[in-house]
């Protein structure tokens, strides 16, 4: 229950609907409501959606995340070439001791 | 702006200690749950720590407990993390980072830093 799985990579053209999925356990996304980020090379990363689905402000309408059951989801309707990054998704895991538990990470190229 | 910047990284052989900063600005920094995180080299997001807004309570990730001690200082607007016992496998990018006051990271991490690397090796 101590990971958060995302596949490694995805890839679209520009103008594709591009979704990575985050699938947890109950004790994480099953419990907690899930945040995404997105990270540059040499860069730290930058919140992109928090609490399932709310957008901060300044992020495109074009970024949009789900939620269900022990799974999340992160959609990027009209793929653009800055959209080519790292993403993770991250969720309060209440194990143990507790802790914020980040994803595994997947790698977007536009193709 | 609100801006977070780290400091304090370096080479450090293994067994030793290092002590890491963040300078907070353009914002009321004793509002704020302050989190470090940190990222290995080619790996992935690891959460290290996080400290209430007025440093009262502290929370740990299970690999650096007795290892790794978090701190602030509101009058100076920083955030530190004092490692000791350093080990190889603690190499990495050390980020700071912040969050609203609400349970469990409602809210997510809203500003990072942009990182200070920490490289333990003989």
């Amino acid at each position: 229950q101590s990971v958060l799985t995302q596949p490694p990579s995805a890839s679209g053209t520009p103008g594709q609907r591009v979704t990575i999925s985050c699938s947890g356990f109950s004790s994480n996304i099953g419990s907690n409501t899930v945040n995404w980020y997105q990270q540059f090379p040499g860069t730290g990363p930058k919140l992109l959606i928090y609490s399932n689905n709310q957008r901060p402000s300044g992020v495109p309408d074009r970024f949009s995340g789900s939620k269900s059951g022990t799974s999340a989801s992160l959609a990027i309707s009209g793929l653009q070439s800055e959209d080519e990054a790292d993403y993770w998704c991250a969720s309060w895991d209440d194990g143990l001791n507790g802790r914020y538990l980040f994803g595994t990470g997947t790698r977007v190229t536009v193709l | 702006e609100v801006q977070l910047v780290e400091s304090g990284g370096g080479l450090v052989q293994p067994g030793g200690s290092l002590t890491l900063s963040c300078a907070a600005s353009g914002f009321t920094f004793n509002d704020y749950w302050m989190t470090w995180v940190r990222q290995s080299p080619g790996k992935g997001l690891e959460w290290v720590a996080n400290i209430s807004p007025d440093g009262s309570g502290t929370n740990y990730v299970d690999s650096v407990k007795g290892q790794f001690t978090i701190s602030r200082d509101n009058a100076k607007n920083s955030l530190y993390l004092h490692m000791s016992s350093l080990r190889a496998e603690d190499t990495a990018v050390y980020y700071c980072a912040r969050t609203r006051p609400a349970p469990k990271y409602y809210y997510g991490l809203e500003v990072w830093g942009q990182g200070t690397t920490v490289t333990v090796s003989s």
